[in-house]
């Protein structure tokens, strides 16, 4: 049962440009919403979140979005540049208890910026 | 560079063996998490560990284990392999391992079971 859902394993955006990300998720309990960045041969690295309480969170050309009605949350980069180039992962988190931090991931989307 | 390593980078063996995966997490992070990414595949939490105890547990088969150490390092033994555990094996780290906590991940061990 896939909880996190990235449709679109690829995306091909000019350099300049807006790249959007997208991502669905099912578990109204998820309280808080992070986006990962991930190059060949390294592990994820932390890009954004975002709380269930906001809509929107900014951080340079990133910004997240979050619409809790439609359980949808997107990551717009702008400009895209090439070396933004990389697999970008949602995550979710699930709170079993106040504690614990475990983190449910979709599948990725692997963005390519050309020139 | 995340300042969480992991060794070996690569591991090939055979179907039946056992592995055993290190993580040693940033200096001063409590919490250590252990991540199995297969084909196609987003990472797929397996276990958590803080300072020493078991915290919280995902989708862990029965033939994997892991422990984390008096000096915070961290290993996962993997048994009875079989061809399906075939996969990139990521841990990461964070301070305490509570809500808002960033995770940091390592570069990740890659598996193949032959």
């Amino acid at each position: 049962d896939q909880q996190v859902k990235q449709n679109s394993p690829s995306l091909s955006v000019q350099e300049g440009r807006i790249s959007i990300l997208n991502c669905d998720y099912t578990n109204s309990m998820f309280d808080y919403f992070l986006w990962y960045k991930k190059y060949p041969a390294e592990g994820p690295t932390f890009l954004i979140s975002i709380s269930s309480i906001k809509d929107k969170n900014e951080d340079g050309r990133f910004t997240v979005f979050l619409n809790k009605s439609a359980k949808h949350l997107s990551l717009h980069i702008v400009p895209s540049q090439p070396g933004d180039s990389a697999v970008y992962f949602c995550a979710a988190r699930s709170r079993p208890s106040y504690n614990t931090d475990k983190l449910i991931f979709g599948t990725g989307t692997r963005l390519q910026v050309f020139p | 560079d995340s300042g969480v390593t992991q060794t070996p980078k690569h591991l090939i063996t055979a179907t039946g063996q056992r592995v055993t995966l290190r993580c040693s997490p940033r200096s001063g992070d409590l919490s250590v998490y252990w991540y199995q990414q297969s084909l196609d595949q987003g990472l797929q939490f397996l276990i958590q560990y803080y300072n020493g105890e078991e915290r919280a547990k995902g989708n862990i088969l029965e033939r994997f284990s892991a422990q984390q150490f008096p000096d915070l390092h961290s290993e996962l033994n993997l048994s009875s392999l079989e061809l399906g555990d075939s996969a990139l094996y990521f841990c990461a780290s964070s301070l305490r391992g509570t809500s808002g906590d960033t995770q940091y991940f390592g570069p990740g061990t890659r598996l193949t079971v032959l």
